[in-house]
């Protein structure tokens, strides 16, 4: 099946710090998703990327769907005390989505 | 609107033993996913429905996992025997249309089932 790497497997940043963190492919992908998920929680989508070039902000969150479509990477500018949470990116080529492992991020206040 | 509702929200079982896990979805999502979630890893797809019908369920071991939809709203995932290494969260997922090849309906979760096979 595909598969998505992802990095860095954590990281731990001072609060107002700018993070970044992306995911690769093998695979051509036609759609880039981030999700935040928090402890005892599901995921939760932050943004959806549709097409290859594609940056797309979200609040201090940008994204941007590689031009290869094979990569995509999240920034989060000024971090703050509750970005902290597990990201994971994810991507579909067709109707199946697959889920990198995610990205552990701690902010030090 | 109302999200994604699971229950239970913990099962603790002994391995041989069978649970079930119950979803209802966003009002009006025609999609339907179970998804398993590893400690430390990324949601897996065991099966997806649109509607009532089964999509993909090429990741689903259906030797012991099955899972059913069948007035196309609620779902229910069974295993049956459990297995220490299905020790894991079962996440549910629903979207308005899951079958376009642009995925244009994003997933919304639930808060998921957290079991524990002892």
């Amino acid at each position: 099946g595909q598969q998505l790497n992802q990095s860095p497997q954590s990281m731990f940043i001072q609060e107002g710090e700018d993070v970044s963190m992306n995911c690769t492919s093998s695979s051509i992908f036609n759609t880039w998703l981030w999700y935040k998920q928090e402890p005892g929680e599901g995921p939760v989508l932050l943004i959806a990327l549709y097409k290859a070039g594609e940056l797309t902000s979200n609040g201090r969150l940008t994204a941007q769907f590689g031009i290869t479509r094979k990569d995509s990477f999240l920034n989060i500018s000024a971090s703050i005390p509750s970005d902290v949470g597990i990201y994971f990116c994810a991507g579909s080529g067709s109707y199946q989505l697959t889920f990198g492992k995610g990205t552990k991020l701690s902010v030090i206040p | 609107e109302a999200g994604v509702a699971q229950s239970p929200r913990y099962k603790i079982i002994e391995k041989r033993q069978s649970v079930a896990f119950w979803c209802n979805p966003i009002s009006g999502h025609a999609t339907l996913y179970w998804y398993q979630q590893i400690l430390g890893q990324g949601p897996k797809l065991l099966i997806q429905f649109q509607n009532n019908g089964v999509v993909d369920d090429s990741q689903l071991p259906k030797d012991r996992f099955s899972a059913e939809r069948l007035k196309g709203v609620d779902s229910t995932l069974k295993i049956q025997p459990a297995k220490l290494e299905d020790s894991a969260v079962y996440l549910c997922a629903s979207s308005l249309d899951g079958t376009s090849s642009s995925y244009n309906s994003p997933l919304h979760f639930g808060n998921g089932t957290r079991l524990t096979v002892t």
